[in-house]
């Protein structure tokens, strides 16, 4: 398994307060994503990185920021959660473009009540 | 933009049926295609991709698929199912972001199968 893992694993936490959640990769891949699960959804890309201090956004990046100041290290904040981000949030890395597969960690259940 | 459908939200087959799911995309340039299945509570794995090199693409567990051009297709089969097999699987495709040149993939909305004793 591709060495990614994500923290908290689960968390519930009241609307309007700031969120962060670290994905943390020991593979040295250049790509890292973070992705959003909900019925009916699939998985929808909230912002992406290309390298260090290089990152872009999704389609769904509103409300969120992120941050990549090493390699292995990709936080994903909410500024004000909101219970539209009840989700389970996914992050992915990748060697390479185009056909490079993506590896996904185990995910983020968080709860915003 | 490129868009995938996955048809069908729910399939339920008979332990040692055929296994068919359904995805169609859309792209205006030759696509790279994946399968990723999902297992309760875990995250997405690699069930096999398509990139050009053989339009029939085997990949994990038995699943297979194949690239149809002509009908914008890439549809999961697996001859036989076994109870192992229940889980989420979503189709997805390789798009180019703004900047140019990244791997960014865009999903389906997921089938979940269910496999009958």
């Amino acid at each position: 398994d591709a060495g990614i893992t994500q923290s908290p694993r689960h968390k519930v936490t009241e609307t309007g307060t700031p969120v962060t959640l670290r994905c943390h990769q020991t593979e040295n891949h250049r790509y890292m994503y973070w992705y959003r699960q909900d019925p009916g959804h699939g998985l929808r890309l909230i912002h992406y990185s290309y390298g260090v201090k290089d990152t872009d956004k999704g389609e769904v990046s509103d409300g969120y920021s992120v941050s990549r100041s090493k390699t292995e290290d990709f936080l994903l904040t909410l500024e004000s959660a909101t219970s539209s981000q009840t989700s389970v949030y996914f992050c992915a890395i990748s060697e390479g473009q185009g056909n490079y597969e993506q590896y996904f960690g185990p995910g983020t259940r968080l709860t915003v009540t | 933009a490129q868009s995938v459908t996955q048809l069908g939200s729910h399939v339920s087959v008979s332990e040692g049926a055929l296994v068919l799911l359904r995805c169609n995309y859309s792209s205006s340039v030759p696509p790279y295609l994946f399968w990723y299945v999902q297992y309760p509570n875990q995250g997405l794995q690699l069930l096999l991709k398509y990139t050009s090199a053989a339009t029939l693409v085997k990949g994990i567990n038995g699943f297979e698929a194949e690239f149809k051009k002509s009908e914008t297709s890439f549809h999961l089969t697996k001859p036989s199912a076994h109870m192992r097999d229940a889980a989420e699987y979503f189709c997805a495709v390789s798009e180019i972001g703004r900047t140019g040149g990244y791997n960014k993939l865009i999903f389906g909305a997921g089938t979940r199968l269910a496999v009958h004793p």
